[in-house]
Protein backbone atom coordinates (compact mmCIF):
# COMPACT_ATOMS: atom_id res chain seq x y z
CA UNK A 1 0.00 0.00 0.00
CA UNK A 2 1.22 3.57 -0.46
CA UNK A 3 1.98 5.11 2.75
CA UNK A 4 1.08 9.12 3.55
CA UNK A 5 3.38 10.68 5.46
CA UNK A 6 1.92 13.86 7.14
CA UNK A 7 4.71 16.75 8.78
CA UNK A 8 4.62 17.75 11.48
CA UNK A 9 2.62 15.91 13.89
CA UNK A 10 1.73 18.75 15.77
CA UNK A 11 1.59 22.20 15.05
CA UNK A 12 1.22 25.54 17.34
CA UNK A 13 0.26 28.35 15.00
CA UNK A 14 -0.21 32.06 16.34
CA UNK A 15 -3.25 33.28 15.28
CA UNK A 16 -2.84 35.39 12.06
CA UNK A 17 0.39 33.59 11.15
CA UNK A 18 0.39 31.26 8.22
CA UNK A 19 0.83 27.52 8.60
CA UNK A 20 1.57 24.72 6.36
CA UNK A 21 1.48 20.90 6.27
CA UNK A 22 3.31 18.69 4.23
CA UNK A 23 2.14 15.23 2.67
CA UNK A 24 4.32 13.05 0.71
CA UNK A 25 3.43 9.59 -0.88
CA UNK A 26 5.64 6.55 -1.05
CA UNK A 27 4.83 6.36 -4.70
CA UNK A 28 3.34 9.15 -7.23
CA UNK A 29 0.19 9.87 -6.89
CA UNK A 30 0.01 10.16 -10.83
CA UNK A 31 -3.06 8.35 -12.36
CA UNK A 32 -2.75 6.51 -15.74
CA UNK A 33 -5.50 9.16 -17.29
CA UNK A 34 -3.41 11.83 -15.73
CA UNK A 35 -5.15 13.46 -12.97
CA UNK A 36 -3.84 12.99 -9.17
CA UNK A 37 -6.21 12.57 -6.82
CA UNK A 38 -4.96 13.92 -3.43
CA UNK A 39 -7.39 14.85 -1.18
CA UNK A 40 -7.34 17.25 2.51
CA UNK A 41 -9.85 17.16 5.45
CA UNK A 42 -10.12 19.12 8.16
CA UNK A 43 -11.70 17.76 11.40
CA UNK A 44 -12.70 20.15 14.14
CA UNK A 45 -12.89 19.00 17.76
CA UNK A 46 -16.40 16.95 18.13
CA UNK A 47 -17.52 17.38 14.39
CA UNK A 48 -16.43 14.63 11.42
CA UNK A 49 -14.12 15.58 9.20
CA UNK A 50 -14.82 17.41 6.10
CA UNK A 51 -13.40 17.79 3.03
CA UNK A 52 -11.20 20.99 1.80
CA UNK A 53 -9.02 20.64 -0.83
CA UNK A 54 -9.72 18.07 -3.74
CA UNK A 55 -7.38 16.65 -6.61
CA UNK A 56 -4.76 18.50 -5.26
CA UNK A 57 -5.61 22.31 -5.27
CA UNK A 58 -9.48 22.59 -5.88
CA UNK A 59 -10.96 24.38 -2.84
CA UNK A 60 -14.44 23.07 -1.98
CA UNK A 61 -16.84 25.20 -1.79
CA UNK A 62 -17.24 27.18 1.65
CA UNK A 63 -14.07 26.74 2.12
CA UNK A 64 -12.02 30.12 2.83
CA UNK A 65 -9.84 31.19 0.39
CA UNK A 66 -7.24 31.31 3.31
CA UNK A 67 -6.56 27.25 2.16
CA UNK A 68 -4.87 25.82 -0.42
CA UNK A 69 -3.55 23.21 -1.79
CA UNK A 70 -0.34 22.19 -3.82
CA UNK A 71 2.12 19.35 -5.14
CA UNK A 72 3.08 17.23 -7.36
CA UNK A 73 4.01 13.56 -7.96
CA UNK A 74 4.49 12.36 -4.01
CA UNK A 75 4.89 15.55 -2.27
CA UNK A 76 2.02 18.28 -1.74
CA UNK A 77 1.18 20.90 0.81
CA UNK A 78 -1.53 22.26 2.37
CA UNK A 79 -0.88 25.98 3.36
CA UNK A 80 -3.23 28.24 5.67
CA UNK A 81 -2.12 31.90 4.84
CA UNK A 82 -3.18 33.64 8.44
CA UNK A 83 -4.87 30.96 10.94
CA UNK A 84 -8.13 31.59 12.28
CA UNK A 85 -8.98 30.33 16.02
CA UNK A 86 -11.73 28.08 13.72
CA UNK A 87 -9.03 26.37 12.14
CA UNK A 88 -7.91 24.52 14.99
CA UNK A 89 -8.24 20.45 14.43
CA UNK A 90 -6.62 17.62 12.71
CA UNK A 91 -5.81 17.88 9.35
CA UNK A 92 -5.26 14.97 6.83
CA UNK A 93 -4.04 14.15 3.63
CA UNK A 94 -6.07 10.82 1.43
CA UNK A 95 -4.76 9.94 -2.03
CA UNK A 96 -7.21 7.89 -4.05
CA UNK A 97 -4.74 6.97 -7.15
CA UNK A 98 -4.32 3.42 -5.56
CA UNK A 99 -5.77 1.55 -2.60
CA UNK A 100 -6.71 4.64 -0.45
CA UNK A 101 -4.79 5.43 2.32
CA UNK A 102 -4.81 8.56 4.79
CA UNK A 103 -1.75 10.56 6.12
CA UNK A 104 -1.23 10.20 9.66
CA UNK A 105 -2.72 13.36 10.47
CA UNK A 106 -1.15 17.02 11.88
CA UNK A 107 -2.58 18.90 14.87
CA UNK A 108 -3.18 22.24 14.01
CA UNK A 109 -3.83 24.29 17.76
CA UNK A 110 -3.01 27.95 18.52
CA UNK A 111 -0.19 29.28 20.76
CA UNK B 1 -28.61 18.81 1.08
CA UNK B 2 -26.69 15.90 1.70
CA UNK B 3 -27.23 13.98 4.62
CA UNK B 4 -25.52 11.02 5.91
CA UNK B 5 -27.12 9.64 8.96
CA UNK B 6 -25.62 6.82 11.17
CA UNK B 7 -26.86 4.23 13.54
CA UNK B 8 -25.84 0.77 15.22
CA UNK B 9 -22.78 1.08 17.13
CA UNK B 10 -22.60 0.40 20.69
CA UNK B 11 -20.50 -1.48 23.13
CA UNK B 12 -20.31 -4.98 22.39
CA UNK B 13 -17.78 -8.09 23.89
CA UNK B 14 -14.65 -9.40 21.59
CA UNK B 15 -16.25 -12.06 19.18
CA UNK B 16 -19.35 -10.01 19.17
CA UNK B 17 -21.45 -8.43 15.95
CA UNK B 18 -23.22 -5.14 15.17
CA UNK B 19 -24.77 -4.05 12.48
CA UNK B 20 -24.47 -0.23 11.26
CA UNK B 21 -26.83 1.64 9.12
CA UNK B 22 -26.49 4.63 7.41
CA UNK B 23 -29.37 6.52 5.89
CA UNK B 24 -28.90 8.74 3.25
CA UNK B 25 -31.07 11.63 2.08
CA UNK B 26 -30.70 14.64 -0.39
CA UNK B 27 -28.62 13.02 -3.25
CA UNK B 28 -29.75 9.75 -6.14
CA UNK B 29 -28.19 7.31 -3.33
CA UNK B 30 -28.00 4.85 -6.20
CA UNK B 31 -25.75 6.87 -8.06
CA UNK B 32 -22.83 6.61 -6.24
CA UNK B 33 -20.29 4.43 -4.02
CA UNK B 34 -20.35 4.46 -0.69
CA UNK B 35 -17.38 3.82 1.88
CA UNK B 36 -17.11 3.10 5.78
CA UNK B 37 -14.33 4.80 7.18
CA UNK B 38 -13.44 4.25 10.66
CA UNK B 39 -11.34 6.74 12.92
CA UNK B 40 -9.33 4.87 15.69
CA UNK B 41 -8.84 6.13 19.26
CA UNK B 42 -5.63 7.51 18.09
CA UNK B 43 -7.04 9.59 15.90
CA UNK B 44 -6.30 8.04 12.52
CA UNK B 45 -8.72 7.46 9.96
CA UNK B 46 -8.51 3.84 7.92
CA UNK B 47 -10.79 3.32 4.63
CA UNK B 48 -12.82 0.11 5.97
CA UNK B 49 -14.65 -1.09 2.91
CA UNK B 50 -16.73 0.29 -0.14
CA UNK B 51 -19.04 -0.60 -2.71
CA UNK B 52 -20.15 0.38 -6.00
CA UNK B 53 -23.84 1.90 -7.11
CA UNK B 54 -25.73 -1.42 -7.67
CA UNK B 55 -23.51 -3.38 -4.92
CA UNK B 56 -21.88 -5.89 -7.19
CA UNK B 57 -18.37 -4.96 -6.37
CA UNK B 58 -16.98 -4.96 -2.67
CA UNK B 59 -13.98 -4.37 -1.48
CA UNK B 60 -11.91 -4.49 2.03
CA UNK B 61 -9.60 -3.74 4.24
CA UNK B 62 -7.50 -6.59 4.92
CA UNK B 63 -7.67 -6.58 8.56
CA UNK B 64 -11.38 -6.59 8.09
CA UNK B 65 -11.55 -9.08 5.10
CA UNK B 66 -13.94 -12.48 5.90
CA UNK B 67 -15.44 -10.47 9.52
CA UNK B 68 -16.97 -7.78 7.81
CA UNK B 69 -19.31 -7.35 4.92
CA UNK B 70 -20.66 -4.36 3.16
CA UNK B 71 -24.47 -3.94 1.47
CA UNK B 72 -26.36 -1.17 0.15
CA UNK B 73 -30.42 -1.09 -0.49
CA UNK B 74 -30.98 1.42 -3.15
CA UNK B 75 -35.01 0.87 -2.52
CA UNK B 76 -34.26 2.12 0.94
CA UNK B 77 -31.21 4.63 0.61
CA UNK B 78 -29.65 2.58 2.89
CA UNK B 79 -25.66 1.42 3.58
CA UNK B 80 -25.16 -1.18 5.94
CA UNK B 81 -22.36 -2.72 7.52
CA UNK B 82 -22.64 -6.20 9.34
CA UNK B 83 -19.47 -6.41 11.17
CA UNK B 84 -18.75 -10.03 12.85
CA UNK B 85 -15.58 -11.51 14.90
CA UNK B 86 -15.24 -8.09 16.70
CA UNK B 87 -11.76 -7.71 17.85
CA UNK B 88 -10.62 -4.75 20.70
CA UNK B 89 -8.67 -3.03 17.52
CA UNK B 90 -12.13 -2.60 15.33
CA UNK B 91 -12.74 0.11 18.31
CA UNK B 92 -13.11 3.31 16.51
CA UNK B 93 -15.96 5.86 15.50
CA UNK B 94 -17.53 4.67 11.97
CA UNK B 95 -18.42 7.27 9.25
CA UNK B 96 -20.42 6.49 6.63
CA UNK B 97 -19.41 8.27 3.34
CA UNK B 98 -20.48 9.56 -0.09
CA UNK B 99 -17.22 9.12 -2.86
CA UNK B 100 -18.07 10.93 -5.98
CA UNK B 101 -14.39 8.85 -7.49
CA UNK B 102 -11.59 7.46 -6.68
CA UNK B 103 -12.19 7.66 -2.88
CA UNK B 104 -13.23 11.47 -3.48
CA UNK B 105 -15.09 11.39 -0.02
CA UNK B 106 -17.35 14.57 -0.59
CA UNK B 107 -19.85 14.18 2.27
CA UNK B 108 -19.32 12.33 5.71
CA UNK B 109 -21.86 11.55 8.39
CA UNK B 110 -21.92 12.37 12.05
CA UNK B 111 -19.98 8.62 13.15
CA UNK B 112 -21.74 5.83 15.27
CA UNK B 113 -18.56 4.98 18.20
CA UNK B 114 -18.78 1.10 18.03
CA UNK B 115 -16.36 -0.18 21.47
CA UNK B 116 -15.05 -3.60 21.63
CA UNK B 117 -14.41 -4.45 25.20
CA UNK B 118 -14.81 -7.38 28.22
Amino acid sequence: DVVMTQSPLSLPVTLGQPASISCRSSQSLVHSNGNTYLYWFQKRPGQSPRRLIYRVSNRDSGVPDRFSGSGSGTDFTLKISRVEAEDVGIYYCLQGTHWPTFGGGTKVEIK
Amino acid sequence: EVQLVESGGGLVQPGGSLRLSCAASGFTFRNFWMTWVRQTPGEGLEFVANINEDGSQKYYVDSVKGRFTISRDNAKNSLYLQMDSLRVEDTAVYYCVRDVGYQDYDAWGQGTQVTVSS
